[in-house]
């Protein structure tokens, strides 16, 4: 299993571009998580999902979109990339039933 | 929501010394609490996790112990080794939709 992959690792982004961060889990599970990590700080959610077409807010929605139509895949959409979203995202899942997190290797975002 | 503090911020021991970290909650509904050990440019990974049914667990050189009444966890280390030098997170999880609520983690230096 390659667990959590993240794709891209890194990306410049100049104000006012969109992108999308890439969530793959291969381990059946149907919790998947968004998370930001500013510098010196603790991971902030900003969206999960529970299973395939659904999705909820997590404390930092503002300024990002998500979409879950397979249980493998939860991707990331920026618009309007502001310097505000400059941060490391880590994506994250769990099997239904278990607390555990696994977690992906992370995306560095830099918006100038 | 739910509101994780975490103190120390940083913390320096000398190798073979205990540190201690220690996280407070505000959401009594909180039942699962893990710690992350994140190294630097890696991803969280667990290192151990209580549940609110159990007041201490332990792990080799790792323990925690929770107090559901005055809503404090803390995380021990004994004999740290150098290697134990990374960055430790708290977290809260009240279940609904296995949302986690980090604390804003604390980084020890563990001197040879």
């Amino acid at each position: 299993n390659a667990g959590v992959t993240q794709t891209p690792k890194f990306r410049i982004l100049k104000i006012g571009q969109s992108m999308t961060l890439q969530c793959t889990q291969d381990m059946n599970h149907n919790y998947m998580y968004w998370y930001r990590q500013d510098p010196g700080m603790g991971l902030k959610l900003i969206y999960y999902s529970v299973g395939a077409g659904i999705t909820d807010k997590g404390e930092v929605p503002n300024g990002y979109n998500v979409s879950r139509s397979t249980t493998e895949d939860f991707p990331l959409r920026l618009e309007l990339a502001a310097p505000s979203q400059t941060s490391v995202y880590f994506c994250a899942s769990s099997p239904v039933g278990a607390d555990t997190q696994y977690f992906g290797p992370g995306t560095r975002l830099t918006v100038l | 929501g739910e509101n994780v503090e975490q103190h120390p911020s940083t913390l320096s021991v000398q190798e073979g010394d205990s540190a201690v970290i220690k996280c407070t909650y505000s959401d009594s509904a909180s039942n699962y609490f893990p710690w992350y050990k994140q190294e630097l440019g890696k991803r969280p990974q667990l290192i151990i996790d209580i549940r609110s049914n159990v007041g201490e667990k332990k792990d080799q050189r790792i323990a925690v112990t929770l107090n559901k009444t005055a809503k404090h966890f803390s995380l021990h280390i004994t004999e740290t080794q150098p290697e134990d030098s990374a960055v430790y997170f708290c977290a809260a999880s009240n279940r609904v939709g296995n949302q986690f609520y980090f604390g804003t983690g604390t980084s020890l230096t563990v001197i040879p």
